[in-house]
């Protein structure tokens, strides 16, 4: 079977609370950010993303903050359900004029307890 | 109706042997990637091309050689794998021209390990 990722930071969550996720990011000019939920066995989902300009996106229960003062995003997940327990991965784009990569974070498990 | 679609989703294999995994996504993206997941769960891009064209290569051996026979296909061949290469391999497309300012949307990867 596949390794359950045991470096990964996680967070521990009752069901109904929310939930934040934090990540720092590197590079001062990255102008693009999206975070992914990664279930066992499946690839990464896209679940929000927000531009260098905003400081704040909000989506169906999930809320995208970004600090580029302090190269800082979190994602806020509210009445976190059992299904939200996954892996949840920040990326930045950096790049020049030709070239563009998303550099993605460690990740961190999120598990919901019933 | 699968978006991005990989081939196999488990490949186990001697070391030395040579292996192709196929993607496709159907989309209508002119950007396709892949990456490589550790046992860490740490994904790091190794491709990309846009409309057929290599656009970003990662430091990684040239034993790995991507092919992309058209806009909607990328595939990944590896020579003389190595015991070093199992792992998770995931396939991504986006609509962004390789500009990085639209979301990636992923495969469900393909796991391989080699013997």
């Amino acid at each position: 079977g596949e390794s359950v990722g045991l470096h990964l930071p996680t967070l521990s969550v009752q069901e109904g609370d929310n939930s934040i996720i934090n990540c720092a990011y590197s590079n001062s000019a990255s102008d693009y950010f999206i975070w992914y939920k990664q279930e066992s066995g499946k690839g990464p989902q896209f679940i929000i993303d927000i531009r260098s300009n905003m400081d704040k996106r909000q989506g169906q229960r999930v809320t995208v903050l970004l600090n580029k003062t302090v190269k800082h995003l979190s994602l806020q997940i509210a009445a976190t359900q059992p299904g939200d327990s996954a892996v949840y991965f920040c990326a930045e784009n950096m790049g020049t004029d030709s070239s563009y990569k998303l550099i993605f974070g460690s990740g961190t498990r999120l598990l919901v307890r019933p | 109706d699968t978006a991005v679609s990989q081939t196999p989703k488990y490949l186990v294999t001697q070391m030395g042997n040579d292996k192709s995994i196929k993607c496709e996504q159907n989309l209508g993206h002119d950007t396709m990637y892949w990456y490589k997941q550790d046992s860490k769960k740490f994904l790091k891009i190794m491709f990309s091309y846009n409309n057929k064209e290599l656009i970003i290569n990662e430091t990684v051996p040239n034993r790995f050689s991507p092919k992309s026979p058209d806009k909607a296909h990328l595939n990944l061949h590896i020579n003389s794998l190595e015991l070093g290469d199992s792992a998770v391999y995931f396939c991504a497309s986006s609509r962004d021209g390789g500009s990085g300012n639209q979301p990636q949307h992923f495969g469900d990867g393909t796991r391989l390990s080699i013997l």
